[in-house]
């Protein structure tokens, strides 16, 4: 079944560690996001890439770094976790960078630093 | 800077009740809306987008319109059941950034 797919669904994390989350999808799609997810807070975008080889800076992207080598892989590494990174990350992609594409989403990675 | 504003933050409801969760935006200047559906623990379903140039879609019990004049748009869902409760999100897509989210509307309808 075509879609994104992420790893790990949940993990707890002691802080200053190194995490990094994996996201692949299979719908060659062109553009890809990391959002977070707070309560109360929404959706709020992390990092943008919106084609292989590019990435941006979204909303909040202070404490993360993201990399796009291929279209299918947008992995997103905390090179130092902090408690206030507790959320959940979740990876969307569109077929191009643009307000005017459906998102298709990921099931989400739980995050907890501890 | 684009916010979406939804309202109420939570609703419940008795089955069979027809409903209507808003959403509002800052920016008219949208390429499209979309409403999407979370279920506890899940990711998000994107349910009924509407481009700038359409005011409403419909699909089965659920209608979505769109008045980006005044910058608002609508989830009508006529006869709720047990199995529409979720948290209901609007996000908006605005010139070449990516979607902006409300905050959701969390859903419950009572059997």
């Amino acid at each position: 079944i075509a879609g994104i797919t992420q790893a790990p669904t949940s993990q707890i994390l002691a802080a200053g560690r190194r995490m990094t989350l994996r996201c692949t999808q299979d719908m060659r799609h062109n553009a890809m996001y990391w959002y977070r997810q707070d309560l109360g807070l929404g959706l709020r975008l992390i990092h943008y890439s919106n084609t292989a080889g590019t990435t941006g800076k979204g909303e909040v992207p202070d404490g993360y770094s993201v990399s796009r080598a291929n279209t299918d892989d947008f992995p997103l590494t905390l090179a130092s976790a902090v408690p206030s990174q507790t959320s959940v990350y979740f990876c969307a992609s569109s077929e191009s960078f643009s307000g005017a594409n459906v998102l298709t989403f990921g099931a989400g990675s739980r995050l907890t630093v501890l | 800077k684009q916010e979406v504003t939804q309202i109420p933050a939570a609703l419940s409801v008795p089955e069979g009740e027809n409903l209507v969760l808003n959403c509002s935006f800052t920016d008219s200047a949208i390429y499209n809306l979309q409403w999407f559906r979370q279920d506890p623990g899940k990711g998000l379903t994107s349910l009924l987008p509407i481009q700038s140039s359409q005011r409403e879609q419909t699909s089965g019990r659920l209608n979505a319109s769109l008045d980006k004049s005044s910058g608002r748009s609508t989830l009508y869902i006529a006869a709720s059941q047990p199995g529409d409760s979720a948290t209901y999100l609007c996000a908006v897509g605005t010139g070449r950034r990516a979607l902006t989210f409300g905050s959701g509307t969390r859903l419950q309808v009572q059997p």
